[in-house]
């Protein structure tokens, strides 16, 4: 079973935008993950949020976790047309669960 | 070697065939997993082996038999499938079940079944 939805389904913007994705989830969580994903193929992690911290950063990348609401965003700054990809939340309470996931696509 | 190696990437096969998918990283991680992603799907877990047990079974069906021959090596077992079957079939591997790891996942295997 799926932990939840994803918001928006789809996300269309210029490079250099911002994108702001979000996540909720259903159950309690030891931790929430996002990936992306190119063209169908492997996965690739992008970061992990611990259920006791509320916000991170990794380069470009910044992702909160409200686990009172069950939800969480990634928002990717400054984006490029590398960017252009879809990208999953995952909750893991225990085991690994994706999102229905965003596509994201950067215009050069 | 940080990488999650999965073979073959393309496999066809009928309804009567038997094929096995195999997994190999040498990340010295001791959970592995089986997904499966249907087209504009997110992947959905099949299997969980961890320290080379079978810990989480999906309810899979039975067509599909997951083995881990050691703490490398993931293979899952193909027969009898149902073209409905036809998916990306993606491995990925953990540092420890039940710690605060991201995973890592391999390019997958697109299996048609005709």
């Amino acid at each position: 079973s799926q932990q939840g939805e994803e918001d928006p389904q789809a996300l269309s913007i210029q490079e250099g935008e911002n994108a702001t994705m979000n996540c909720s989830y259903k159950t309690s969580i030891n931790n929430l993950q996002w990936y992306r994903q190119n063209s169908g193929r492997g996965l690739v992690h992008l970061i992990l949020i611990r259920s006791n911290e509320r916000e991170k950063h990794s380069g470009r990348l910044r992702v909160t976790l409200d686990t009172s609401k069950k939800s969480s965003s990634l928002l990717i700054t400054a984006s490029r047309a590398a960017d252009t990809a879809s990208y999953f939340c995952a909750a893991d309470p225990g085991k690994l669960t994706f999102g229905q996931g965003t596509i994201l696509t950067v215009h050069p | 070697d940080t990488e999650v190696t999965q073979t073959p990437k393309h496999l066809v096969m009928g309804m009567t065939n038997k094929k096995s998918l195999k997994c190999e990283q040498h990340m010295g991680h001791r959970a592995m997993y089986w997904y499966k992603q249907k087209a504009k799907k997110p992947p959905e877990l099949m299997f969980v082996y961890s320290y080379e047990k079978l810990s989480i079974n999906e309810s899979v069906p039975s067509r599909f038999s997951p083995e881990c021959p050691n703490s490398s090596l993931l293979n899952l077992h193909l027969h009898a499938l149902q073209p409905e079957d036809s998916a990306l079939y993606l491995c990925a591997s953990s540092q420890a079940p039940g710690q605060p790891y991201g995973y890592t996942f391999g390019s997958g295997t697109r299996l048609t079944v005709v």
